[in-house]
């Protein structure tokens, strides 16, 4: 089955700098790759979603690469600010029998400082 | 709801006690997820609906562990004779269809067994 691999699991960073995360991915079926924002005590929510026919997607001040050949994809966020700390999922679907099941690395952890 | 609810957020259980976790899904999704976040950890896939059907429990722990949604909307994990290492928060997640769509996370249940 599919095997997620998330980098690294703590990330500091100050505001206004870059953030990038890492994840890979080990079933070359896998064709959806989301990002969940989870903040404490709360519902993890998407922030963004890239499928395996597109290379890069952005929105605002978050973008997502994904290297098909390499298996492995990334979460860039540029600007940061104190509000995007969070802790941040990335996920594989493992398309089977017709939905969506999602696999999870274990998470980064990502604090701005002001 | 204008989201997934779940219920109840919080539950304590003594070891051996049976306890059941209850969720509403958005109107009118089809699929249906339970997932099992341990602390610090990214969820992990327990079970799958569509509609009625469960048609994916592989990720159910033991047979302890039991879901159902019988008429396609409300689904409710139950879990009999709870250990110590059942204590988790667990989320359901619905989406409008099992293919192609966006995953919508409820606040999820933390469940602590004493």
């Amino acid at each position: 089955g599919e095997n997620v691999e998330q980098h690294p699991s703590t990330l500091s960073v100050q505001e206004g700098d870059s953030a990038v995360i890492k994840c890979t991915y080990s079933d070359s079926a896998s064709n959806y790759f989301p990002w969940y924002k989870q903040e404490l005590g709360k519902r993890p929510q998407l922030i963004i979603d890239i499928r395996s026919n597109v290379g890069e997607k952005k929105d605002q001040r978050i973008a997502v690469t994904l290297n098909k050949t390499a298996k492995h994809f990334s979460l860039h966020i540029t600007e940061t600010q104190p509000e995007d700390s969070a802790v941040y999922f990335c996920a594989a679907s493992e398309f089977s029998g017709g939905y969506n099941k999602l696999i999870f690395g274990a998470g980064t952890r990502l604090a701005v400082h002001p | 709801g204008a989201g997934v609810s779940q219920s109840p957020r919080y539950k304590v259980a003594k070891r051996g006690q049976d306890v059941a976790l209850r969720c509403d899904p958005i109107s009118g999704h089809v699929s249906l997820f339970w997932y099992q976040q341990a602390l610090g950890q990214g969820p992990e896939f327990l079970t799958y609906f569509q509609n009625e059907a469960q048609l994916d429990k592989s990720g159910l722990p033991s047979d302890r562990f039991f879901a159902e949604r019988p008429e396609g909307s409300v689904s409710t994990l139950k879990i009999q004779r709870t250990q110590q290492e059942d204590s988790a928060v667990y989320l359901c997640a619905s989406s409008r269809t099992g293919g192609d769509g966006e995953a919508f996370f409820g606040q999820g249940t933390r469940l602590t067994v004493v």
